[in-house]
């Protein structure tokens, strides 16, 4: 596609609920980023795939947190058991391989707890 | 770890003037990218520019021009003839040479552009 796509825009969810985001990445991008925005830390990585390579979790913050990229392109982050810190915008990146490389963001979904 | 250090939450500048955003981060690697990122309030992060540590000549992209200080692990962005559309969130952000590629983010600089 012409940017990456990310669903739903935003998300209002009870304690406890589990949820879903989805990442489009471009097309012919083989990395994909998933950042989290929130008041009190700013944007702090979540995790990282690279093409077939084992993605880089090191930054999910607790084991309620997972993604996986089916395919090579689109990615799903899941939220289990959500709970109000977990309130933040998700932000999702792609690029081509290597450091030199930029990474485009999409607009995030903005996850709501109540 | 790296670090980045965005050390002015809010700025105001008026239209067609010239303002500095100031970033200081730290590392131990010789070679590393930096980049100022954009977020309007649409949300979507817009990159403005980018550097590479081991380039001696500060990048520029039109208005947008950067003064890298290697030594001094200084990156500050310089906006000239600013815009009402420059009104954003700034953030400054480092990416080393190995590991995941992630970017690391300063807590960014709310510029505000006055008519």
């Amino acid at each position: 596609g012409a940017g990456v796509s990310q669903s739903p825009s935003n998300k209002v969810t009870e304690k406890g609920k589990d949820v879903e985001l989805r990442c489009d990445p471009i097309s012919g991008h083989t990395a994909l980023y998933w950042y989290r925005q929130s008041l009190g830390q700013g944007l702090e990585f979540l995790i990282y795939f690279q093409g077939n390579s084992a993605p880089d979790k090191s930054g999910l913050p607790s084991d309620r947190f997972s993604a996986e990229r089916t395919g090579g392109s689109v990615s799903t982050l899941t939220i289990q058991r959500t709970q109000q810190e977990d309130s933040a915008v998700y932000l999702c990146a792609s690029s081509l391989r290597g450091v030199k490389n930029i990474q485009y963001f999409g607009a995030g979904t903005r996850l709501s707890v109540l | 770890a790296q670090t980045v250090t965005q050390s002015q939450p809010e700025m105001s500048v008026q239209e067609a003037e010239t303002v500095t955003l100031s970033c200081t981060y730290d590392t131990s690697e010789n070679n590393y990218y930096l980049f100022w990122y954009k977020q309007p309030p649409s949300r979507q992060m817009i990159l403005v520019i980018r550097q590479e540590a081991y380039k001696q000549q500060n990048a520029t992209e039109n208005r947008f021009s950067v003064n890298f200080q290697k030594a001094a692990k200084s990156f500050s962005l310089k906006i000239s003839d600013s815009q009402l559309g420059d009104t954003a969130m700034y953030f400054c952000a480092f990416r080393g040479q190995g590991g995941s590629e992630k970017l690391v983010f300063g807590k960014g600089t709310k510029l505000t552009v006055n008519p």
